[in-house]
C-alpha cells in the first residue's frame, strides 16, 4: 500500500482565491510527521510546514495551514490567498518514528506530488 | 552559513563509469540522507546516515555506495552508472534539535547516463 497519496496530479487555481491539496497517508506507527515541501521549477525543495501525530491543533505559517484530520489519516495543505508564486510542484511526506532507531526521522517517505498553477 | 551544498550541479556520464556526488552541510547536523528524483515519482530515499560512521539502506539502494567518515559530508558513490540512474539527486541533512527533524535539502545534482 502507498504510505503517502496524493490524488491530485495537477490543480488550477484563479490568483487570490484558496486551494486544498490533498494527502492521505498511511502508518501504524503512533509517532510521525508529516511534512509539506514545494518545488518550484527552478528544482530547489522549499520546506513549508509541519505537522507532528501529536500535536493538537492543526499547524498554520503565513498562507499555509495544514488540515490534520488523524482519524482519516489525511493532512491536506491548504494554501490562502493565492499568488502567482505558488506556482509550483508541492510533496506531502512523512517522517515514520524518531530518533536513531528509527533512521534519527530522517527518512521521508513522499507522494507523487500535485503540480498547481495559479492563474490571474 | 551555506547550508546543504551538492557537487556537481550537472553531470553525464557513460554506461559503466563511476563517480561521486559530493554533499557537505555547516549546521552540524547529526541526519543525513541522499534521495533521487524521478518523473511521476516524488523522491525516494537512497541511503542515510544517523552520524558518523553510521549508515543505512533507504528504498532504493542497488548502485550506490555511501560513507560517513565526518559529519560534514556524505558522499554517494556510483559504482557502474547506468540508464536507470538517469535521476536528479538531492542530499537533505536535519537534526532532532529541532523537534520536527524537518529535512533541509541541497540544490540537487542532474545525472544523466548514456
Amino acid at each position: 500500500a502507498q504510505k503517502i497519496t496524493q490524488t491530485q496530479p495537477g490543480m488550477f487555481v484563479q490568483e487570490k482565491e484558496a486551494v486544498t491539496l490533498d494527502c492521505t497517508y498511511d502508518t501504524s506507527d503512533p509517532s510521525y510527521g508529516l511534512f509539506w515541501y514545494k518545488q518550484p521549477s527552478s528544482g530547489e525543495m522549499i520546506f513549508l510546514i509541519y505537522q507532528g501525530s501529536y500535536d493538537q491543533q492543526n499547524a498554520t505559517e503565513g498562507r499555509y495551514s495544514l488540515n490534520f484530520q488523524k482519524a482519516r489519516k489525511s493532512a491536506n495543505l491548504v494554501i490562502s490567498a493565492s499568488q502567482l508564486g505558488d506556482s509550483a510542484m508541492y510533496f506531502c511526506a512523512m517522517r515514520e518514528g524518531r530518533g536513531r532507531l528509527t533512521g534519527g526521522g530522517n527518512k521521508l517517505t513522499f507522494g507523487t506530488g500535485t503540480q498547481l498553477k495559479v492563474e490571474l | 552559513n551555506a547550508g546543504v551544498t551538492q557537487t556537481p550541479k550537472f553531470q553525464v556520464l557513460k554506461t559503466g563509469q563511476s563517480m561521486t556526488l559530493q554533499c557537505a552541510q555547516d549546521m552540524n547536523h547529526e541526519y543525513m540522507s541522499w534521495y533521487r528524483q524521478d518523473p511521476g515519482m516524488g523522491l525516494r530515499l537512497i541511503h542515510y546516515s544517523v552520524g558518523a560512521g553510521i549508515t543505512d539502506q533507504g528504498e532504493v539502494p542497488n548502485g550506490y555506495n555511501v560513507s560517513r567518515s565526518t559529519t560534514e559530508d556524505f558522499p554517494l558513490r556510483l559504482l557502474s552508472a547506468a540508464p536507470s540512474q538517469t535521476s536528479v539527486y538531492f542530499c537533505a541533512s536535519s537534526s532532532r534539535d529541532r523537534g520536527t527533524y524537518e529535512q533541509y535539502f541541497g540544490p540537487g545534482t542532474r545525472l544523466t547516463v548514456t
